[in-house]
């Protein structure tokens, strides 16, 4: 069965550095990969789709990658700020399915001033 | 509307107690979507609506859950005779096209069976 790994511990990065995040699959090739984001209490917020055949996406200070050898997708944020603290959910194309989602557990990413 | 809004935001039901979550979606989505999330891990997939049909319930973790969206706008989920282990987040999605270019999801509701 198709699984999806996210790093399971906070992430802390300093203010105005680059945040990485990392989305790793694997028993599938899947079509699309994208990113959500969740702040607490509320449901995810879509932010990427990056397309199998794409290998980087940019929109505003994010970055997305997909590496289809690897099978990983990096989520990258440059000159994070403290308001991009949230949890970042990965999430991949059912491979029995052309609606589904499988997704992640997410990564808990704290920006510190 | 201009996004997906689910009521309540918060229920709280005692073990046995019959429950009921609406969901109403952006005006015009074709597709909708239930979904559970436990904490700190990723939403699991429910029910899939598109328009009035349910054309997905696999998700559904037993015959205590019943999703139906009469008109092919607001959604309910319902869950009879409630368990503990049905305490979640329940989160509504909606997309223009089946899970091509990102769903809008509601708040969701936080069920707590006590």
């Amino acid at each position: 069965s198709q699984k999806i790994e996210q790093n399971s511990e906070a992430l802390n990065i300093q203010e105005g550095k680059t945040a990485t995040l990392t989305c790793n699959y694997t028993n599938y090739s899947p079509a699309y990969l994208q990113w959500y984001r969740q702040d607490p209490g509320r449901g995810p917020v879509f932010l990427l789709l990056i397309r199998e055949n794409e290998k980087e996406k940019r929109k505003e200070r994010l970055k997305v990658t997909f590496d289809t050898t690897l099978k990983q997708s990096l989520f990258h944020i440059t000159a994070s700020q403290p308001a991009d603290s949230a949890t970042y959910l990965c999430a991949l194309d059912d491979m029995d399915s052309n609606y589904q989602l499988i997704w992640g557990a997410g990564t808990k990413l704290i920006i510190k001033p | 509307g201009a996004g997906v809004s689910q009521s309540p935001r918060y229920k709280v039901a005692k073990r046995g107690q019959d429950v009921a979550l609406r969901c109403d979606p952006i005006s015009g989505h074709v597709s909708l979507f239930w979904y559970q999330q436990a904490l700190g891990q990723g939403p699991e997939f429910l029910t899939y609506f598109q328009n009035e049909a349910q054309l997905d319930k696999s998700g559904l973790p037993s015959d205590r859950f019943f999703a139906e969206r009469p008109e092919g706008s607001v959604s309910t989920l319902k869950i009879q005779r409630t368990q503990q282990e049905d305490s979640a987040v329940y989160l509504c999605a909606s997309s223009q096209v089946p899970a091509n270019y990102g769903y809008t999801f509601g708040s969701g509701t936080r069920l707590t069976v006590v």
